[in-house]
């Protein structure tokens, strides 16, 4: 199957700096595409999602930006917290099916 | 309110042993999923439940791994004749509905040690 991938497996921020992750999909019958958070030794916790019929989706201080053109996701954090600080995975699936495809993760550091 | 539980929380196990992993769900919740999680690794797709049937049951690695669901609530991940390879969390989700587009929700998962 397709897999999601990530550009960065890791990246490091200032506090209060706003903070961009980014990720590439692959399968263009994606249509449904989701942020996790994931902190040490706990099970992944949603963040946002958004569907192909749209380009932005914003929630509480995140921003989720679709570029279906380049097959391209990213979760943008406002003021990036030492709370934020986790592995982000972004995923994705196919509407049929009832799946998600997951990427490697993304570590946030959040230096003080 | 409850979220999703899994048990045990860490699991050591002798190569060649078969183990058992149990998910208890968000009450209601139709759709129940299995992942797991080698260590720094991402999210595995093992399989997926629509009730107490598996329709994608397309990530299991081997016929060592099966799993079932019963009264469209706990579901039990099998393990048979584990191997060191095995070793990851093992991580449970459900969402209220089978589709996509609904939020899955995690549990703490299992972490499984195979010596």
């Amino acid at each position: 199957g397709e897999s999601v991938g990530l550009h960065l497996p890791t990246l490091s921020v200032q506090e209060g700096d706003n903070s961009i992750i980014n990720c590439a999909y692959s399968n263009s019958a994606s249509d449904y595409f989701i942020w996790y958070k994931q902190e040490s030794g706990k099970g992944p916790q949603f963040i946002i999602d958004i569907r192909s019929n749209m380009d932005k989706r914003q929630g509480q201080r995140v921003t989720v930006l679709l570029n279906k053109t380049v097959k391209h996701l990213s979760l943008q954090i406002a003021a990036t917290q030492p709370g934020d600080s986790a592995v982000y995975f972004c995923g994705d699936g196919r509407g049929s099916q009832g799946n998600l495809i997951f990427g490697k993760g993304t570590k946030l550091s959040v230096k003080p | 309110g409850a979220g999703v539980s899994q048990s045990p929380s860490n699991k050591v196990t002798e190569k060649g042993k078969d183990v058992e992993l149990r998910c208890d769900p968000i009450s209601g919740h139709t759709a129940l999923y299995w992942y797991r999680q080698r260590l720094g690794q991402g999210l595995e797709f093992l399989i997926y439940f629509q009730g107490n049937s598996a329709p994608d049951k397309s990530g299991l690695p081997s016929d060592r791994f099966s799993a079932e669901r019963t009264g469209e609530s706990v579901s039990t991940l099998t393990i048979q004749r584990t191997q060191q390879e095995d070793s990851a969390v093992y991580l449970c989700a459900s969402s209220p509905q089978g589709r996509l587009y609904n939020e899955q929700f995690f549990g703490p998962g299992t972490r499984l040690t195979v010596l």
